[in-house]
């Protein structure tokens, strides 16, 4: 079966600066899709970036990139110049290609310092 | 603007009540869900609707039951509710087909049993 892994429950990062959150998954699969989903508190899950494992160029939306390793099975966000409202729960949550269904890791917390 | 709206943001029930909790999304998805999230644990898929009257079970469907009459509504039915299903429960609802599959969610429903 397929997990995620976050193996950091919180981090903390200055207003500014840049910040990596790591995500490992296990699977035997070699077409899936890679999410980071972010949480505000008190406000809804929103996708913040995607990646399919068949491209091989990492993707980027604005501040955020991500470094996908697919022979580590390794996803990280990286998250630069740092904003006060970058603060909230990372999710990073892995789907099968054939199916909708997302597995998800449990969390972390990302704390900004201004 | 997409939106995936949920009937209550808090609720408080007591232990064997039946508990409602619905969703409603106006994006014309094919694809409803409901996850339930606790700290530490990310999000678990209770269960999921690919189309009106269809749905699967997820990851942990014990104690739960849901019904999809309309494709744009997806309730989650607790039907005698326990102090262990207190948590934040989230909606979401994706195209069946179409890039990566994103996921939209509602803001959740906190459920306290008591």
């Amino acid at each position: 079966a397929q997990t995620v892994t976050q193996s950091q429950p919180e981090m903390s990062v200055q207003e500014a600066e840049t910040v990596t959150l790591s995500c490992t998954y296990d699977t035997s699969e070699s077409d899936y899709y890679l999410f980071w989903y972010k949480q505000p508190p008190s406000r809804q899950m929103i996708l913040v970036i995607r990646q399919e494992a068949y491209k091989q160029q990492n993707a980027t939306e604005n501040r955020f990139s991500v470094n996908f390793q697919k022979a580590a099975k390794s996803f990280s966000l990286k998250i630069s110049d740092s904003q006060l409202g970058d603060a909230a729960m990372y999710f990073c949550a892995y789907r099968r290609d054939s199916n909708y269904q997302l597995i998800w890791g449990a969390g972390t917390k990302l704390i900004i310092k201004p | 603007d997409v939106k995936v709206t949920q009937s209550s943001r808090y609720l408080v029930k007591r232990t064997g009540e039946k508990v409602f909790l619905e969703c409603v999304q106006d994006m014309d998805h094919e694809n409803m869900f409901w996850y339930r999230q606790d700290p530490g644990l990310g999000l678990r898929l209770i269960y999921f609707s690919y189309d009106v009257k269809m749905k699967e079970k997820g990851d942990i469907p014990e104690g739960y039951s849901v019904s999809r009459e309309k494709k744009e509504r997806f309730s989650l039915i607790l039907e005698s509710a326990s102090t262990n299903q207190t948590s934040m429960y989230l909606c979401a609802s994706s195209r069946f087909s179409g890039s990566a599959y994103e996921q939209y969610f509602g803001p959740g429903t906190r459920l306290t049993v008591t």
